[in-house]
C-alpha cells in the first residue's frame, strides 16, 4: 500500500474552509485516495475518495493533482462539530475476490475548529 | 437502513483468557474488516471476511480469529490476551464484489483492556 504524510496538526475559524493536505507519491496506477475522520470515541467516518478526478459530495471537497502525488480535502464551512483526526488512505477498492478494501491508516491530521 | 453495531461496548479481561467481540454489518453489507486501534494510534487493520471466507490479513499472530456468519455477522476471538491487547477493536462492513462500493462504515467500537 502507499504511505501517506500528513502534517500532524492544523487548526481553522469556525465557519472558513478547512483545506487538508495530504502526500501520496508512491500511489500506484488503480489506487484511490480516501478520507476518514474520527471524532473522539467514534468509529472512523467516511468522507470521500477519489482516483484522478475532483470529487465533490454533502460533506467535503477532494483535489487531486494532475500526477496524483498529493490531494486536498476541502471543508467548506467548517463548524465545531469538524473537530476531528482526519485520515488520508490510499488503498485498493474494497472489491472482495483477491483485492480487498484494506485501510492503512496512518496519524492522521488533527483539525481543531475555532469559534 | 440499521448501522453497523458491536457489543460489548466495554469489556475487562485477565491476561490469558480468551475474549469473544461481535459486529453486526449494515444491511445489505456482504463484508466486514477487523481493525485494532491502540491508545493515540490509527487504526491498525486485523483482517476482512468476505462471503464467510477470510479475504486478507494484516500482521496479528494467529491468536486473533474471526468468522462470519451466513447474515454477515462476525465475531473476532482473541486467544491468550496479552497486556498490548489492550485497545478499541473497530469492526466495518462494506459491500464487496464486483458491484462493490468503496466506502466502509465502522461500528462505534468495543473498548478492550486486559489487566
Amino acid at each position: 500500500d502507499a504511505k501517506t504524510t500528513q502534517p500532524p496538526s492544523m487548526d481553522c475559524a469556525e465557519g472558513r474552509a478547512a483545506n487538508l493536505p495530504c502526500n501520496h507519491s508512491t500511489i500506484s496506477g488503480n489506487e484511490y485516495v480516501y478520507w476518514y475522520r474520527q471524532i473522539h470515541s467514534q468509529g472512523p467516518q467516511y468522507i470521500i475518495h477519489g482516483l484522478k478526478n475532483n470529487e465533490t459530495n454533502e460533506m467535503a471537497s477532494l483535489i487531486i493533482t494532475e500526477d496524483r502525488k498529493s490531494s486536498t480535502l476541502i471543508l467548506p464551512h467548517a463548524t465545531l462539530r469538524d473537530t476531528a483526526v482526519y485520515y488520508c488512505i490510499v488503498s485498493l477498492p474494497n472489491a472482495g475476490g483477491t483485492s480487498y478494501g484494506k485501510l492503512t491508516f496512518g496519524q492522521g491530521t488533527i483539525l481543531t475548529v475555532h469559534p | 437502513e440499521t448501522g453497523v453495531t458491536q457489543s460489548p461496548t466495554h469489556l475487562i479481561k485477565t491476561r490469558g483468557q480468551q475474549v469473544t467481540l461481535r459486529c453486526s454489518s449494515q444491511s445489505g453489507h456482504n463484508t466486514v474488516s477487523w481493525y485494532q486501534q491502540a491508545l493515540g494510534q490509527g487504526p491498525q487493520f486485523i483482517f476482512q471476511y468476505y462471503r464467510e471466507e477470510e479475504n486478507g490479513r494484516g500482521n496479528f499472530p494467529p491468536r486473533f480469529s474471526g468468522l462470519q456468519f451466513p447474515n454477515y455477522s462476525s465475531e473476532l476471538n482473541v486467544n491468550a490476551l496479552e497486556l498490548d491487547d489492550s485497545a478499541l477493536y473497530l469492526c466495518a462492513s462494506s459491500l464487496g464484489g464486483l458491484a462493490g462500493s468503496y466506502e466502509q462504515y465502522f461500528g462505534p467500537g468495543t473498548r478492550l483492556t486486559v489487566t
